[in-house]
């Protein structure tokens, strides 16, 4: 079946610029989870979804950081007023249903460059 | 504060055994997970544990040591392809659960 999607696949920025990145879960997951990753780290969480609602956005690394998810199914992860220190990849992952023992299934991510 | 560490890289030879280690300090434990990164591409899921003991699936192998804050990734038959980074990943006690990842350990497997 169909993996998690994510789009675009990279996205170039100026500094100063909003943008925004796409996720698409697999089907019947509930739980949805943002992370970023700079090269040579591990995923760094940033926000859980569980249905619609943000059940956990501690990781969001302040305010220009925003993500939503109105349907409980695609998640839109928005940046404003982009910093050259936000280029990473950002991954999406979702779970059946945000268990402890849930498996996580990964997109392939969204590389984003700030210039 | 949460700690995972792993060793920053590795080198095998293709056909050997090789044994990724990984060391947690967490507020909370609820499981343990090893991924598979290729470079430029998803993590994917290789395994998990929560219980101590050794989790057997093909060539890969898991082991956990809850009261040692210790797990290690086994890989058997080493294989060209399993060149990748891998990344150990706590699943944490509280009432939501993102993952706590290692930086993930880069192993290269030579002729």
């Amino acid at each position: 079946g169909a993996g998690v999607s994510q789009t675009p696949s990279n996205k170039v920025t100026e500094k100063g610029k909003y943008v925004e990145l796409r996720c698409d879960p697999i089907s019947g997951h509930t739980a949805l989870y943002w992370y970023r990753q700079s090269l040579g780290q591990g995923p760094e969480f940033l926000i859980y979804f569980q249905g619609t609602g943000a059940a956990d956005d501690s990781g969001l690394p302040n305010d220009r950081f925003f993500a939503v998810r109105p349907e409980g199914s695609v998640s839109t992860l928005k940046i404003q007023r982009t910093e050259r220190g936000d280029s990473a990849v950002y991954l999406c992952a979702s779970s059946l249903s945000g268990g402890r023992s849930d498996t996580q299934y990964f997109g392939p991510g969204t590389r984003l460059t700030v210039l | 504060g949460q700690n995972i560490d792993q060793p920053t890289e590795m080198t095998a030879t293709e056909g050997a055994i090789v044994q990724i280690n990984c060391t947690y300090q967490t507020s909370g434990f609820n499981g343990l997970f090893w991924y598979q990164q290729h470079a430029g591409e998803a993590p994917t899921f290789l395994s998990y544990n929560v219980l101590d003991g050794l989790e057997e699936k093909g060539r890969f192998s898991s082991f956990l040591s809850r009261s040692k804050g210790y797990s290690y990734l086994l890989l058997k038959e080493l294989q060209m392809k399993d060149s990748a980074s891998y990344l150990c990943a706590v699943s944490t006690y509280s009432g939501n659960t993102p993952l706590v990842f290692g930086k993930g350990t880069r192993l290269s497997v030579i002729a």
